[in-house]
């Protein structure tokens, strides 16, 4: 089946140890979200690619980098965790040129410790 | 400034209790209107999409509705099952990302 992939599902890393988190999926969309979820919000768009095309979220911090190789896969890259960024992480992806919904990975639930 | 509002932020129902969680939204311009489900611990799992007011869609025991203010997610008999967190998004006009409300927390009691 046709789906967003998201690995590790739960991630543990210290205080300021960088850590990544993957994205990959089989559905050939041009659109690739990064979303933050912190426990009783909603989620909070991070980054989104419109094919290799990079959006930075105005309010994003630096501290928060991503990458798309190719189409399938997308990266997170969080250079120096502290404790306020241990949160559940979503990727999504989304066909452009269409009102079609947005499909979402399982998420990785990320813990600093 | 685009916004959606979710009522109430939690519900708590006696299994076969039908009810309706609200989705009240101001937005430039609408593109479509999300309603997705998700699980403790899980991505959001899409429901729904709504794209003009006056249109209604079905599922099992849900069945959402849309007018020019907010949208309707009405639960029909409700099971165990049913409990998550069922969650609104909008998608303005225009290069704009999908605009999400905080969700309201469904647990359905046997």
């Amino acid at each position: 089946d046709a789906m967003v992939i998201q690995n590790p599902r739960y991630q543990v890393t210290q205080f300021g140890k960088p850590v990544t988190l993957s994205c990959s999926q089989t559905l050939n969309h041009n659109v690739m979200y990064w979303y933050q979820q912190k426990s009783s919000q909603a989620p909070k768009l991070l980054f989104h690619y419109y094919d290799k095309d990079f959006n930075n979220e105005a309010d994003t911090p630096d501290n928060f980098q991503s990458r798309r190789p190719n189409t399938s896969f997308c990266f997170l890259d969080i250079r120096s965790p502290g404790l306020g960024d241990a949160a559940m992480y979503l990727c999504a992806t989304r066909q452009p040129r269409s009102r079609n919904e947005q499909f979402f990975g399982p998420g990785t639930r990320l813990t600093v410790l | 400034e685009d916004q959606v509002t979710q009522s109430p932020e939690a519900l708590r129902l006696q299994e076969g209790e039908s009810s309706s969680l609200n989705c009240s939204y101001t937005v430039s311009g609408l593109r479509g209107l999300f309603w997705y489900r998700q699980d403790p611990g899980k991505g959001p799992e899409f429901l729904f999409t709504l794209y003009s007011a006056g249109e209604e869609k079905e599922k099992e025991r849900l069945k959402a509705t849309l007018t020019k203010k907010e949208s309707f997610l009405h639960i029909t008999a409700p099971k165990p099952e049913d409990s998550a967190t069922y969650l609104c998004a909008v998608h303005p006009s225009g290069n704009t990302p999908l605009v999400f409300g905080k969700g309201t927390r469904l647990s359905v009691i046997a």
